[in-house]
């Protein structure tokens, strides 16, 4: 089944050590982003790539990093992890910017920081 | 601001009742309102879907509700069943293409037997 997979499932990193989350889809879409959900919250957009272009939001911190090689992976890096970075990590994809084309959501990374 | 709002914040029923759970947008003008279902520990998951024009669309045993003059949209969950428990989330996409939702807090539904 295509799909939007997320390794690993649980990630466990100490406070300060670089850790990277990875997504991949078989669904070829050219759009994919990254949210950061805290418990009980709403995911919260950290950044996106329309293909190869990336896009930033405003509020994101410098900690968080994104890579995509190609168009069936990307990554997420955070460079120093504070205790206020453990989170669930939902990666979603979209097939183009279209209105009503819904967003795949993974499985979710939930990093715990020691 | 775009601000999207579920009530309640949770819900217990029992196994094969009926629940309502409510979403007040004050995002304007907008493309679609869409209801996801998210289990523990999993990534949402797309229930229905409606845009600015449509009043109602079911999937199964859910029936979403929009009503754009006053900005509200429902989800009636029918029958409820234990599998049912999760957090529901409304979710509006703004006109602009942009691709960026605006995420309502979600409601946390237990089902009991």
């Amino acid at each position: 089944d295509a799909m939007v997979i997320q390794n690993p499932r649980y990630q466990v990193t100490q406070f300060g050590k670089p850790v990277t989350l990875s997504c991949s889809q078989t669904l070829n879409h050219n759009v994919m982003y990254w949210y950061q959900q805290k418990s009980s919250q709403a995911p919260k957009l950290l950044f996106h790539y329309y293909d190869k272009d990336f896009n930033n939001e405003a509020d994101t911190p410098d900690n968080f990093q994104s890579r995509r090689p190609n168009t069936s992976f990307c990554f997420l890096d955070i460079r120093s992890p504070g205790l206020g970075d453990a989170a669930m990590y939902l990666c979603a994809t979209s097939r183009d910017k279209v209105p009503n084309a819904p967003q795949h959501f993974g499985d979710g990374t939930r990093l715990s920081i020691l | 601001k775009n601000q999207v709002e579920q009530s309640p914040q949770s819900l217990i029923i029992l196994e094969g009742k009926n629940c309502t759970l409510q979403c007040n947008y004050t995002v304007s003008p907008f493309s679609n309102l869409r209801w996801y279902k998210q289990d523990t520990g999993r990534g949402p998951v797309s229930l229905t879907i409606m845009t600015f024009s449509e009043n109602t669309k079911s999937n199964g045993r859910y029936t979403a509700t929009l009503d754009a003059d006053t900005k509200q949209s429902s989800l009636h969950i029918t029958a409820s069943q234990l599998s049912d428990s999760a957090s529901y989330i409304c979710v509006v996409r703004p006109s602009s293409n942009t691709g960026k939702l605006i995420f309502g807090q979600g409601t946390t539904l237990q089902v009991k037997p």
